[in-house]
């Protein structure tokens, strides 16, 4: 079946440093791929997405490649803001595109 | 543009009892989903909707677990006999897209306690 592997926090980072949080898949079919974000006190929120192998989803100054040879999605951002704290989530839809998928989620603290 | 509305926010019960939850989606969403998060756990599925069609359920999901959306609009979704076990935050979301473009929107929960 569809699994979404995240790399385990907490992530502990000064502000205005370099973000990567890893995400690989196993998926069945063709998969579209997506980042949620979770602010504290907050609902998952979708943060961004690729649809197909090399795409680039970005939004709010995160980046994310769909690199299908390594089956992965891993979430980047240049300089992270104390208001980037949060949990993101790796997610996944497959197969007969009718659930999602997620990952465990990766709790990201900055600190300034 | 209210959001995904769920009620109540906490619910705490005896083992045994039975509970029911309820989800208002984002008016003409026409799918639903239901998934149950546990601490440091991502949102595991529990049952999709499309309309008034439940079309996938969890192997996980027992058969205490029953879900209903009527008229295709507001849902419920009633745990029976409940344990320990069940207590987790349970999770709605609705979306309009589908597809490969799939996009969720999710209500902020309902925290369950079992004691």
């Amino acid at each position: 079946g569809d699994s979404v592997t995240q790399m385990e926090g907490p992530v502990t980072l000064s502000e205005e440093a370099f973000l990567t949080i890893n995400c690989t898949y196993t998926a069945t079919g063709y998969p579209s791929l997506f980042w949620y974000v979770q602010y504290p006190g907050e609902g998952l929120q979708l943060l961004l997405k690729a649809t197909k192998a090399d795409d680039k989803g970005s939004n709010k100054g995160f980046e994310a490649t769909y690199r299908k040879e390594t089956t992965s999605f891993h979430l980047e951002k240049g300089s992270v803001q104390v208001s980037d704290s949060a949990v993101y989530f790796c997610a996944l839809i497959s197969g007969g595109y009718q659930k999602v998928t997620f990952g465990t989620g990766t709790k990201l603290q900055v600190i300034p | 543009d209210t959001g995904v509305s769920q009620d109540p926010r906490h619910k705490i019960t005896k083992r045994g009892q039975n509970v029911t939850f309820r989800c208002d989606p984002i008016s003409e969403h026409n799918r639903l989903y239901w998934y149950r998060q546990t601490l440091g756990q991502g949102p595991e599925f529990l049952t999709y909707f499309q309309n008034e069609a439940q079309l996938e359920k969890s192997r996980l999901l027992s058969d205490r677990f029953s879900a209903e959306r009527p008229k295709g609009s507001f849902s419920t979704l009633e745990i029976q006999r409940t344990e320990q076990g069940d207590s987790a935050m349970y999770l709605c979301a609705s979306s309009s897209t589908g597809g490969r473009d799939e996009k969720l929107f999710f209500g902020s929960g309902t925290q369950l306690s079992v004691l």
